[in-house]
This record gives C-alpha cells, structure tokens and sequence, in this order.
C-alpha cells in the first residue's frame, strides 16, 4: 500500500531550528511536496524536490532522498507565526498526491 | 489577483439534506480537485477533473458528487449528508499533470451537519 509517516507534533523554541521528517512509501514517485496549514485554512504550497538534495528558499529548505524515501523540511529562525501544522505529499506514477496527516509544530516563545 | 474561490466559508445543513459546496478559480487551470478534510487527518481525495474528464476515487461514496460545467467552476454536491460528512472540504486546482505541478487550495468550506 501507499503510505507517508511524519511524527503527529513537535515543538520548538522561536528563533531555533526544527527538522521534521517524512518517510514515503508510494507506487512509483513523481515528487515530493511539502504544504503549510495554519488551524483552520487551507494548506499552502512551500516546497518541491524530485531529484535528491536539499532545495533552500529562505528560512525553508527541503531535503529528498529517493533511495531512502525520505525527506524532511528544516525551518529556520523560527517565528511565532510559524506555528501550523506541515504537511508531506508524495506524488505517485499516476500522478496522484500521497498525503500525511500532518505534522503539528507548535512554537513556544 | 488569481485565485482560488470557495462558497461559502461555513455551511451548516440538517441530516439528509443536500447541499453543495462551490469553487470558482481565476488560474484557469486544468485540473481541479476536491479533498475532504477532518481535524489533524490528511486530506482525503474525493475526486478530480482533468478539462472535463470526471475522475472518481475507488472509495468516495455515492452520496458525493461533483459538476464542472465550465473551467472556472466546479461544484460538490452531497446528497444527503449524514454527521460523518461533517469536515473541511478543500478545492484545488493544478496546471495539468506534468513537471512541477503545484495544487493551489481555496480557504475551504466548512460542513456542520445537525
């Protein structure tokens, strides 16, 4: 079966660093995408890796290793409004999105 | 600017009543999807539209179903709502299936049922 694992929540101190992981399990793999989702609202797109390595956009980088099928996103510097819940999507041969249930980061001061 | 429209933000609805849920997008993409959400779960699709190619997940009930009269609008209508269909249900939309395609989420609907 298809099946993506992140932890349920984590929680870090505002101005640190967190890495939350994701491992994937799917038929076939045609990406990896990470989305952000604050209580309430619809999840917003932050990333995207098909080819292994890390991807770095500002305080947010992605990491992808098709080998392992793992990935994880690394938040920097973290702000208080950082505080969502992030999910991990794996894109299968057809093109379907592979979703986890989310991971809760709550960012205590 | 571009967007991705839904209406309304909270719909309220009696047991075995039918509603429908509606999104309307700006991008003028191809692909539009409608997910349903329950707290601290993943989204759950539901089914999706490639132009006018209906696609239905193996597990979606009967009781949903979806309209795409044009490219801009794309509606989800349950038939009669039971309180299990009580959650955030998400429309997307996507440039086609290829490359780097990025779904694009409206602010949800979100379903109560009495």
């Amino acid at each position: 079966g298809q099946n993506i694992d992140q932890p349920t929540e984590m929680t870090a101190t505002e101005g640190a660093i967190v890495q939350i992981n994701c491992t994937y399990q799917t038929s076939g793999f045609n990406g990896l995408f990470w989305y952000q989702q604050h209580a309430g609202e619809a999840p917003t797109f932050l990333s995207y890796n098909v080819l292994d390595g890390l991807e770095e956009k500002g305080r947010f980088s992605s990491f992808l290793s098709r080998s392992k099928g793992y990935s994880y996103l690394l938040l920097k510097e973290l702000q208080m409004k950082d505080s969502a819940s992030y999910l991990c999507a794996a894109r299968d041969s057809n093109y379907q999105l592979i979703w986890g249930a989310g991971t809760k980061l709550i960012i205590k001061p | 600017d571009a967007m991705v429209i839904q209406n309304p933000r909270y719909q309220v609805t009696q047991f075995g009543k039918p509603v429908t849920l509606s999104c309307s997008q700006t991008l003028n993409h191809n692909v539009m999807y409608w997910y349903q959400q329950k707290s601290s779960q993943a989204p759950k699709l539901l089914f999706h539209y490639y132009d006018k190619d209906f696609n239905n997940e193996a597990d979606t009930p009967d009781n949903f179903q979806s309209r795409r009269p044009n490219t801009s609008f794309c509606f989800l209508d349950i038939r009669s709502p039971g309180l299990g269909d009580a959650a955030m249900y998400l429309c997307a939309t996507g440039e086609g299936h290829d490359g780097k395609e990025t779904q694009y989420f409206g602010p949800g609907t979100r379903l109560l049922v009495l």
